[in-house]
């Protein structure tokens, strides 16, 4: 069984596009992320929701929106694609947000903007 | 603001053999985890270890093992008998203790380590 998952894997689209990146967690958690890594492998946090409600965001451009519908589920929505945009996406969750609770990464999106 | 750095780009072991990782971390804060990413070819991310600022006792888990050094602010990775199957870029990573807004991994900028058969 997939703990996180996210669809779609890959993603090639043209500058300008607007494009979405599904999560979806069966763990029962209350917290759920998005991560980038960057071209250079570098990670970093963009968004964390916990219960449907945002509490961490980043300094990401506001062409990034992030969704989530209901606790099992976080979307990313990207506006206007731009080729900096390419990168791989992660998503995650864990438990609450709480620190002891580990975060569980999904298989990642690997986003290509041309 | 937290960072943490991974000064070793690239690493390399030859199977059955021991490698060491390093991680230095910077903080002001007295209550944090610190964990040992593995990101393998198929880029999932998979957990290593963690370690808990609050107990001195150095965390294992089978082969992996850590050295925290909390006053130099060190947080190494030890993999003993090393396996064509840890070949993968490692990644450190810190997380602060007071949940919330805070409860983000902070991660170095990894180390790839190759294994020599």
């Amino acid at each position: 069984d997939t703990a996180v998952s996210q669809t779609p894997k890959y993603l090639v689209t043209q500058m300008g596009n607007d494009k979405s990146i599904k999560c979806e967690q069966n763990l029962g958690h209350d917290t759920m992320y998005w991560y980038k890594q960057d071209s250079k492998k570098f990670l970093k946090i963009m968004f964390s929701y916990n219960n449907k409600e945002l509490i961490i965001n980043e300094t990401v451009p506001n062409r990034f929106s992030p969704k989530s519908p209901d606790k099992a589920h976080l979307n990313l929505h990207i506006n206007s694609l731009e080729l900096g945009d390419s990168a791989v996406y992660f998503c995650a969750s864990s438990e609450r947000p709480g620190q002891q609770y580990e975060q569980y990464f999904g298989p990642g999106t690997r986003l290509t903007v041309t | 603001a937290q960072t943490v750095t991974q000064s070793q780009p690239e690493m390399s072991v030859q199977e059955a053999e021991t490698v060491t990782l390093s991680c230095t971390y910077d903080t002001s804060e007295s209550d944090y985890y610190l964990f040992w990413y593995k990101q393998p070819p198929s880029r999932q991310m998979i957990l290593v270890i963690r370690q808990e600022a609050y107990k001195q006792q150095n965390a294992t888990e089978n082969r992996f093992s850590v050295n925290f050094q909390k006053a130099a602010k060190s947080f190494s990775l030890k993999i003993s008998d090393s396996q064509l199957g840890d070949a993968a870029m490692y990644f450190c990573a810190y997380r602060s203790g007071y949940g919330g807004a805070t409860n983000k991994l902070i991660f170095g900028t990894g180390t790839l380590l190759a294994v020599q058969p």
